[in-house]
């Protein structure tokens, strides 16, 4: 397509919930990442896919948090028992190769 | 350690204003530099970026320029528009994971 797209744009869950958040890169993009900004702050880094390898989830902050990319190309992003500090704007980025991101509008899960 | 610092906001000016938003880095090496902007309720949309020692990144009236000696990467527009109302993140690039500074908000006065 012709940028990233995410959904859904605002999901709210239950504490205890398990969510699932779906990123569709860039047609083509080999690279694809997932940040979470929490408010009024940064995006910070959760994990980064080359093809369906996931080569780096060092930024996954528990073992809660569960990413793939199984066919190269949609990712979906899994949340175990979400918690309230959880709760931020999930971001999924895609890129030809490394560097040069393109960002999606995000998720924003409000957890309650 | 490897982070990204930028002033912090709300910084407030009326149109036309002259704009400087500081942003300075650490980093072992020369990393990639870019600068991005976030509208309400929308992603990170790149704004400029420079990949080496004196590269000035340019877009839209905004400049920044890639200065070794001082570490920075400072954001500068000469006449801001209210419609440049928005949230602006510098971020430094590495092999392929970013940091991102936590943001500067820009609220432009009619």
């Amino acid at each position: 397509g012709a940028g990233v797209s995410q959904s859904p744009r605002y999901k709210v869950a239950k504490r205890g919930q398990d969510v699932a958040l779906r990123c569709d890169p860039i047609s083509g993009h080999v690279s694809l990442f997932w940040y979470q900004q929490a408010l009024g702050q940064g995006p910070e880094f959760l994990t980064y896919f080359q093809n369906e390898a996931q080569l780096d989830k060092s930024g996954l902050p528990s073992d809660r948090f569960f990413a793939e990319r199984p066919e190269g190309s949609v990712s979906t992003l899994k949340i175990q028992r979400t918690q309230q500090e959880d709760s931020a704007v999930y971001l999924c980025a895609s890129s030809e190769r490394t560097g040069g991101y393109t960002f999606g509008s995000g998720t924003r899960l409000t957890v309650v | 350690g490897n982070s990204v610092t930028q002033m912090e906001g709300p910084v407030t000016l009326s149109e036309e204003a002259f704009l400087t938003i500081n942003c300075t880095y650490t980093a072992t090496g020369y990393p990639s530099l870019f600068w991005y902007v976030q509208y309400p309720g929308e992603g990170l949309q790149l704004l400029l970026k420079a990949t080496k020692a004196d590269d000035k990144g340019s877009n839209k009236g905004f400049e920044a320029t890639y200065r070794k000696e001082t570490t920075s990467f400072h954001l500068e527009k000469g006449s801001v528009q209210v419609s440049d109302s928005a949230v602006y993140f510098c971020a430094r690039g590495g092999t392929y994971k970013y940091i991102f500074g936590t943001g500067t908000r820009l609220k432009v006065l009619a």
